[in-house]
């Protein structure tokens, strides 16, 4: 089965310096791999995904992740944090049971911005 | 275009009381899947349906039940509720395999 770890509950930046939060899978084979963001009281919203086109993924405001298979990992990075980017990070993955795909969250990386 | 729709946004019951919670999803999408966020936890999935049927079943109750209409929209309903099923319920929709989409979400404080 497919699983997602993400290695930091909490991420603390400056503003205008870089953001690194961290994800690791586990998969047999090549997964589908995807961030989203939750802001305070509000949705869950896509940031990007991966799905073995490019080991490079760019995504909205500025993020990217890059699908590093070596490592078994999945980072998100950002070279400029924003205190708009103060929110949730949700690494997650695509689990298949009897051929149908399900999201399966990793527990959250939560991230926070100072002036 | 339109996104996920749920309704209400707000929803406060009292215990034991029941609860309709519901949910459109992006035209053509094929998938509905229903995730429950308790406070400060990560969404856990519920239930999906493809098609109108039932997909997968994650860590749903047996106090709730969903089904998918003629039209594609869920209903997930929410029956002898307990303080610990307040929480934030999200609905998604997708089309098969690809990236799901999520509402806004409908929180249900059971008092």
């Amino acid at each position: 089965a497919q699983s997602v770890t993400q290695l930091d509950s909490h991420v603390s930046v400056s503003e205008g310096t870089p953001v690194l939060l961290r994800c690791n899978y586990s998969s047999s084979y090549s997964p589908s791999l995807f961030w989203y963001v939750q802001h305070p009281n509000k949705g869950l919203q896509l940031l990007l995904k991966y799905t073995s086109a490019a080991t490079l993924v760019k995504g909205i405001n500025g993020f990217e992740a890059e699908f590093k298979k070596s490592e078994t990992s999945f980072h998100l990075t950002k070279p400029s944090a924003h205190m708009s980017d103060a929110a949730e990070y949700f690494c997650d993955t695509l689990s298949l049971n009897s051929g149908y795909s399900t999201l399966t969250f990793g527990k959250g990386t939560m991230l926070l911005v100072s002036p | 275009a339109a996104g996920v729709i749920q309704s209400p946004r707000h929803l406060i019951k009292e215990k034991r009381e029941t609860a309709t919670l519901k949910c459109y999803p992006i035209s053509r999408h094929d998938t509905v899947y229903w995730y429950q966020q308790g406070p400060g936890q990560d969404p856990q999935f519920l239930i999906s349906f493809y098609e109108k049927m039932q997909s997968d079943k994650g860590s749903i109750p047996d106090r709730f039940s969903a089904q998918q209409f003629s039209d594609y929209h869920s209903e997930l309903n929410m029956s002898s509720l307990e303080l610990g099923d307040s929480a934030l319920y999200f609905c998604a929709s997708s089309l098969t395999n690809s990236p799901l989409h999520f509402g806004n979400g409908t929180r249900l404080t059971v008092t």
